[in-house]
């Protein structure tokens, strides 16, 4: 049972180098998530989408931009990276907007 | 105010105690609770939701008081199994009527043996 496969699980990247972050969930959920995590605090919701073809901002967008042409991937994007943007970064789908099945994450690093 | 509060900790009790975390939500139109656990460098996972009448799920117990905007779990003879990091998770609706969940910081909890 694959659920949410968040990939890589570690990345480096030099401050104006661009990435893209990759989430794949098998569970057919409409909604899907992208949550930062900084040490000692709660998750920020960057994104979120409620099915395929529809995205919308979260509470911390600015950096980012992410897709959703299919069901299964909502991939997260950043394009000038800056050490602001180190993080631990979470995708999460769920059903109906309520019980959130959550990636295994990704800790990025920006120097 | 933050959205949701929480008392950071950490909590440390030794093992088979009974210990209790609250949280508190500003928003009176929320609609549905939940405690999630994360532990070290992993991913947050659902541990239960929370139901207006509470509910219990072994040795977990969560309540909702609505009239005082606040959420509870309590922890019965708690195992060493149980240091994580529990964060109270609130529903909310967007202006977009778009379901989001607000997670707040999360409470520290380590068993000792």
């Amino acid at each position: 049972n694959a659920g949410v496969t968040q990939t890589p699980k570690f990345r480096i990247l030099k401050i104006g180098q661009s990435m893209t972050l990759q989430c794949t969930q098998d569970m057919n959920h409409n909604y899907m998530y992208w949550y930062r995590q900084d040490p000692g605090m709660g998750l920020k919701l960057i994104y979120y989408s409620v099915g395929a073809g529809i995205t919308d901002k979260g509470e911390v967008p600015n950096g980012y931009n992410v897709s959703r042409s299919t069901t299964e991937d909502f991939p997260l994007r950043l394009e000038l990276a800056a050490p602001s943007q180190t993080s631990v970064y979470f995708c999460a789908s769920s059903y109906a907007g309520e019980k959130l099945f959550f990636g295994s994450g990704t800790q990025l690093s920006v120097l | 105010r933050k959205e949701v509060e929480q008392d950071p900790g950490p909590f440390n009790v030794p093992e088979g105690a009974t210990v209790a975390f609250n949280c508190t939500y500003s928003n009176s139109a929320s609609q549905s609770f939940f405690w999630y656990r994360q532990d070290c460098r992993k991913e947050p996972k659902l541990l239960m939701s929370v139901y207006s009448s509470g509910n219990e799920d072994g040795r977990f117990t969560a309540q909702l008081n609505r009239a005082s905007q606040y959420i509870s779990l309590l922890i019965r003879d708690s195992k060493l199994s149980d240091s994580a990091t529990y964060l109270c998770v609130v529903n909310s609706i967007s202006s977009g009527s778009a379901r989001q969940l607000t997670f707040g910081s999360g409470t520290q909890l380590t068993v000792l043996p």
